[in-house]
């Protein structure tokens, strides 16, 4: 069935490193893939997005890749900052133009 | 602030009550989309309005419902409320479909 994961519930990383966010998903027939950023008590905000035609795409401290051969995503976060920390989602989006969100992962910025 | 408003922000009631959630999309958005975030199942897609029409359903029971106005401002309905119906519920919306979805702040319900 489809569905869209994280492979760890949590990430721990000391300020100033990059982060490496996994998803994986299972809907062959995706093709449009976000990554949300959602801090307390917010709803979640936009960060990145890619379409399945493009297996790299680059924004301001942050790149998504995408590998449809193992159906695998990531989001990179270079130099990561104390504001960075928050639960991270990777959504999917078929034709039939619903968003599957993954369980999401918890981003701890050590200072 | 995405521009998407969302109103009440906080809701408490009690089981068997019914409540509305409105939400404003962003100033020339089409489309609106209603999602339901528990701790134990995340954040889960509930139903799309797209000008004013229904485009597509999700997780929804049947006690919930939702329209979107000409004024494409949306209402969720939801009635005969169960505790387990406590949840933070997001409103966002998009230009199109199969777009970047900007977030509202969230209506969070109470069911005691």
């Amino acid at each position: 069935g489809e569905s869209v994961g994280l492979h760890l519930p949590t990430l721990s990383v000391q300020e100033g490193d990059n982060s490496i966010i996994n998803c994986a998903y299972s809907n062959s027939a995706s093709d449009y893939f976000i990554w949300y950023k959602q801090e307390s008590g917010k709803g979640p905000q936009f960060i990145i997005d890619i379409r399945s035609n493009m297996d790299k795409r680059q924004g301001q401290r942050v790149t998504v890749l995408l590998n449809k051969t193992v159906k695998h995503l990531s989001l990179q976060i270079a130099a990561t900052q104390p504001g960075d920390s928050a639960v991270y989602f990777c959504a999917e989006n078929s034709n039939d133009y619903k968003l599957s969100f993954g369980a999401g992962t918890t981003v701890t910025v050590r200072a | 602030d995405s521009g998407v408003t969302q109103t009440p922000k906080h809701l408490i009631t009690a089981t068997g009550q019914r409540v509305t959630l409105r939400c404003s999309p962003r100033s020339g958005d089409l489309s609106v989309y209603w999602y339901q975030q528990s701790l134990d199942q995340g954040l889960q897609f509930l139903i799309q309005y797209y000008n004013g029409e229904e485009r597509a359903k999700g997780n929804i029971l049947e006690r919930f419902s939702a329209q979107q106005f000409p004024d494409l401002h949306s209402e969720l309905n939801l009635s005969s409320l169960e505790l387990g119906d406590s949840a933070l519920y997001f409103c966002a919306s998009s230009a199109f479909m199969n777009n970047e979805q900007f977030f509202g702040p969230g209506t969070r319900l109470t069911v005691l």
